[in-house]
């Protein structure tokens, strides 16, 4: 099946832990991007990559790293978590190395930063 | 903000009722896409148009678009109450790679 996964699904943490979330995409797609979503906020980008060591920088970036080495992985890196982190988190592909294709959307990943 | 507004924030219809949810935004862009959401679940894509269309169909969908009052809504016919979800519009601008989001328009439908 055609999908976009993440991990985990859930995560409670405390300030300053460092985290991985990853993002894995069976359909070959060129790009990938993160997105966080808050109440009131809509679903802001934070980073995304065209292709495999391509990446760059979206709406905020700030206190988040990301890596492409392969091209169906893009995880997400908090560093040193802080609770202004604490957000909805998703994950989306699309086929073509552009933002304007329709996006394909992993099911989310709930943070907890304490 | 690049973000646009959409309009209304919250709506609540009978089943069988038509929604329409507008979308706003400032700048100029290459396409619009409309996505739903499922309460706490990932977005699904709806409809792309893009900046030389005017209109678009997929089944109880109508998308419309006018570039010159740089606004788009989204009608869903004789709703159901599987539609309910919240509905996003978001679009790329010329040049860019990044898809802009608005904040959504949370749509219930009453049996």
């Amino acid at each position: 099946e055609a999908q976009v996964t993440q991990n985990p699904r859930y995560l409670i943490t405390v300030t300053g832990k460092k985290l991985t979330v990853t993002c894995s995409q069976n359909m070959n797609h060129e790009y990938m991007s993160w997105y966080r979503q808050d109440p009131g906020l809509g679903l802001r980008q934070i980073y995304y990559s065209m292709n495999v060591e391509v990446t760059d920088k979206g709406d905020v970036p700030e206190g988040y790293k990301v890596s492409r080495k392969e091209k169906r992985n893009f995880p997400l890196i908090l560093e040193s978590p802080s609770p202004n982190q604490t957000s909805l988190y998703f994950c989306a592909s699309s086929l073509g190395a552009r933002a304007r294709e329709t996006q394909y959307f992993g099911p989310g990943t709930r943070l907890l930063v304490l | 903000s690049q973000q646009g507004e959409e309009d209304p924030q919250a709506l609540s219809i009978q089943e069988g009722e038509n929604a329409t949810m507008n979308c706003s935004y400032k700048t100029s862009i290459n396409n619009l896409q409309w996505y739903r959401q499922n309460s706490g679940r990932g977005l699904v894509h709806l409809i792309l148009i893009r900046s030389n269309e005017r209109e678009k169909h997929s089944g109880r969908l109508r998308v419309t678009l006018d570039t010159s009052k740089k606004s788009s809504s989204l009608l869903i016919t004789a709703s159901r109450a599987a539609d309910t979800a919240s509905y996003f519009c978001a679009r790329t601008l010329p040049g860019a790679q990044k898809l802009v989001f608005g904040q959504g328009t949370r749509l219930t439908i009453n049996p």
